[in-house]
């Protein structure tokens, strides 16, 4: 069964950092690309980065870029995300989500998500 | 950046009617491309349609997509209780960002 488990959000003042994590199992992980999406209290989904099986190729969304970093360590079944220079909009669920990587363009698993407070 | 608009922002409907949300993108996307997710409140989104006709696995045959180009549409066939959520379409794999629509509610009516 494939599972996603993030970790490491909390409550963290403007201009701080924090690093999630998502702990891959059920599949194998090194093959496949991963995504981290977020959801706003009330709002809608905004994907925030992508990253492919071998790090090889990495997007952002504009909104977070130069502050966020994605990373992924195989060895691990660890996907993460650093965040910088938070602002009060980057309070959200941030969810780690798994690119099928073959036969179709999706996003097909995600975790349950961890939620990241930005405030003083 | 391609922005993805869905419409209507929120449907009202009752059991057993045909649900019809638009998805219309700002500039043509392949289908190969085009997603579309459930999300139930508290709970993560789940894959419907991927290549903007294909049922992922375990998704009924009530739910179906179709379109090309610009204009897309999920379609449920015969709403079930269980149908009444938060829809969204995604262009996913081509032109990052990835982004998302807004989002259409179905609400029971």
């Amino acid at each position: 069964e494939v599972q996603l488990v993030e970790s490491g959000g909390g409550l963290v003042q403007p201009g701080g950092s924090l690093r999630l994590s998502c702990a891959a199992s059920g599949f194998t992980f090194s093959t496949y690309s991963m995504n981290w999406v977020r959801q706003a209290p009330g709002r809608g989904l905004e994907w925030v980065s992508y990253i492919t099986s071998g790090s090889s190729a990495i997007y952002y969304a504009d909104s977070v870029k130069g502050r966020f970093t994605i990373s992924r360590d195989n060895a691990k079944n660890s996907l993460y995300l650093q965040m910088n220079s938070l602002r009060d909009e980057d309070t959200a669920v941030y969810y780690c989500a798994r690119d099928p990587t073959r036969g179709y363009w999706a996003i097909d698993y995600w975790g349950q998500g961890t939620l990241v407070t930005v405030s003083s | 950046e391609i922005v993805l608009t869905q419409s209507p922002g929120t449907l009202s409907l009752s059991p057993g009617e045909r649900a019809t949300l638009s998805c219309r993108a700002s500039q043509s996307v392949s289908s190969s491309y085009l997603a579309w997710y459930q999300q139930k409140p508290g709970q993560a989104p789940r894959l419907l349609i991927y290549g903007a006709s294909s049922r992922a696995t375990g998704i009924p045959d009530r739910f179906s997509g179709s379109g090309s180009g610009t204009d897309f549409t999920l379609t449920i066939s015969r709403l079930e209780p269980e149908d009444f959520a938060v829809y969204y379409c995604q262009q996913y794999g081509f032109s990052p960002p990835y982004t998302f629509g807004q989002g259409t509610k179905l609400e029971i009516k």
